[in-house]
């Protein structure tokens, strides 16, 4: 499968523990996107990587969310001090800016759950 | 402010039938719009795009239509069948590579 790959796909936390989920994108992909997606609403943009520069953050990105790309492959998307206010759908996308028209294409999904 | 949204949150489709999923947009100055379609527990999935160019444009069953003048997409699935069932999202590109969604319709077939 050379599809985007996240891992874990689910994940069930404790109030206040630390989290971390990877993104494997497309190969040769050199957008890398995260985005959050609460029950029954669209996926929100949280940041985005430009091969290992991460380019832009959301407001929804608070000072216990980091993003990494350190390679411009994989990313890693921490959490720390989890709230039950993160619970979510968290979405990794990739795009080929060399192309017409830089389609993100959208991983599985890792699923946390903040008891 | 500006976000792109649908118009409806259900929509329930007889097999074989077409459906018609719409979504109103208010920025005008996006240029790039996508459908996406989300089965349950997955990622959404991309089914076809169309730039703001252009005013129709056909996939595999599907096509998308674009009118600036009313800030209207739509996206038509022909034949509709029992595996089309899912959440369809419209999604807007905005300043060049973040997408911005729409709360999705829902759609079920019935057989």
């Amino acid at each position: 499968d050379t599809g985007v790959s996240q891992d874990p796909r689910h994940k069930i936390t404790k109030r206040g523990q630390n989290v971390t989920f990877r993104c494997d994108p497309i190969s040769e992909h050199n957008r890398l996107y995260w985005y959050r997606q609460t029950l029954g609403q669209g996926p929100e943009f949280l940041t985005y990587f430009q091969n290992e520069a991460q380019l832009e953050k959301s407001r929804l990105l608070s000072d216990r969310f980091s993003a990494e790309r350190p390679k411009g492959s994989f990313s890693t998307l921490e959490i720390q001090r989890t709230e039950q206010g993160d619970s979510a759908m968290y979405l990794c996308a990739s795009s080929y800016t060399g192309g017409s028209t830089d389609t993100q294409y959208f991983g599985p999904g890792t699923r946390l759950t903040v008891l | 402010g500006e976000s792109v949204g649908l118009h409806l949150p259900t929509l329930s489709v007889q097999e074989g039938d077409n459906s018609i999923i719409n979504c109103a947009y208010s920025n005008s100055a996006s240029d790039y719009f996508i459908w996406y379609k989300q089965e349950s527990g997955k990622g959404p999935q991309f089914i076809i795009d169309i730039r703001s160019n252009m005013d129709k444009r056909q996939g595999q069953r599907v096509t998308v239509l674009l009118n600036k003048t009313v800030k209207h997409l739509s996206l038509q699935i022909a034949a509709t069948q029992p595996g089309d069932s899912a959440v369809y999202f419209c999604a807007e590109k905005r300043s060049g590579y973040k997408l911005s969604f729409g709360a999705g319709t829902t759609v079920t077939v019935r057989a």
